[in-house]
């Protein structure tokens, strides 16, 4: 199993700021995952991050508005930037700890934009 | 078409009841599936994988038909606490989740 901490869990931004959210894993894992979760919906993957090179982005979802960090292999960073309100929703970090295809998430960081 | 389709509910059954869900999924070349669940504000969590004989875990049951490209899930002598949101969940590829939309479910007593 792995125990991810995602911060910050909430928070209420302005329309044209960017905001930085964090995930910290207690063990080494080779992929992290973010995904999105819009309000009443299921989750959609938005890229995935590898340690040491660039992360893979989903169709929809595009580097520069969500530039990925993963400086190494227990933690990765997700910004979303100049946010508009339909950034509103729930961003979760995940990872795949045992090969297994069972991901384990962080509590996620859930985003109001006004 | 979606990649994946679960009926979105809501579910409202009463506690002891049995309840099944079903889902479909496009992409034939999948090789894994697993049903998590999800309670209200919180991550989703693995609640079983879905093989392709069919598997149980204690009250709940999953099923795999690779032919009808369907998978489903019942629950026996429901309980409150089985109150959530089930995701259907299709695995593509080497490492990549898709997600249903999910089935809510509230178990009344």
């Amino acid at each position: 199993s792995a125990v991810i901490s995602q911060k910050p869990s909430r928070d209420i931004c302005q329309r044209g700021t960017s905001l930085t959210i964090q995930c910290q894993v207690d063990s080494q894992v080779t992929m992290m995952f973010w995904y999105r979760q819009q309000p009443g919906q299921s989750l959609t993957l938005i890229a995935t991050a590898n340690q040491g090179s660039e992360a893979t982005y989903e169709s929809g979802f595009v580097i520069d508005k969500f530039p990925i960090s993963r400086p190494n292999l227990t933690f990765s960073t997700l910004t979303v930037s100049n946010m508009s309100p339909e950034d509103s929703s729930i961003y979760l970090c995940s990872v795949d700890a045992g090969n297994t295809g069972e991901l384990f998430f962080g509590e996620g960081s859930r985003l109001t934009v006004l | 078409r979606k990649e994946v389709e679960q009926d979105p509910g809501p579910f409202n059954v009463p506690e002891g009841a049995t309840v099944a869900f079903n889902c479909t999924y496009s992409n034939s070349a999948s090789q894994s599936f697993f049903w998590y669940r999800q309670d209200c504000r919180k991550e989703p969590k693995l609640l079983m994988s879905v093989y392709s004989s069919g598997n149980e875990d204690g009250r709940f049951t999953a099923q795999l038909n690779r032919a009808s490209q369907y998978i489903s899930l019942l629950i026996r002598d429901s309980k409150l606490s089985d109150s959530a949101t089930y995701l259907c969940v299709v695995k593509q590829g080497a490492q990549k989740l898709v997600f249903g939309q999910g089935t809510r479910l509230t178990i009344n007593p």
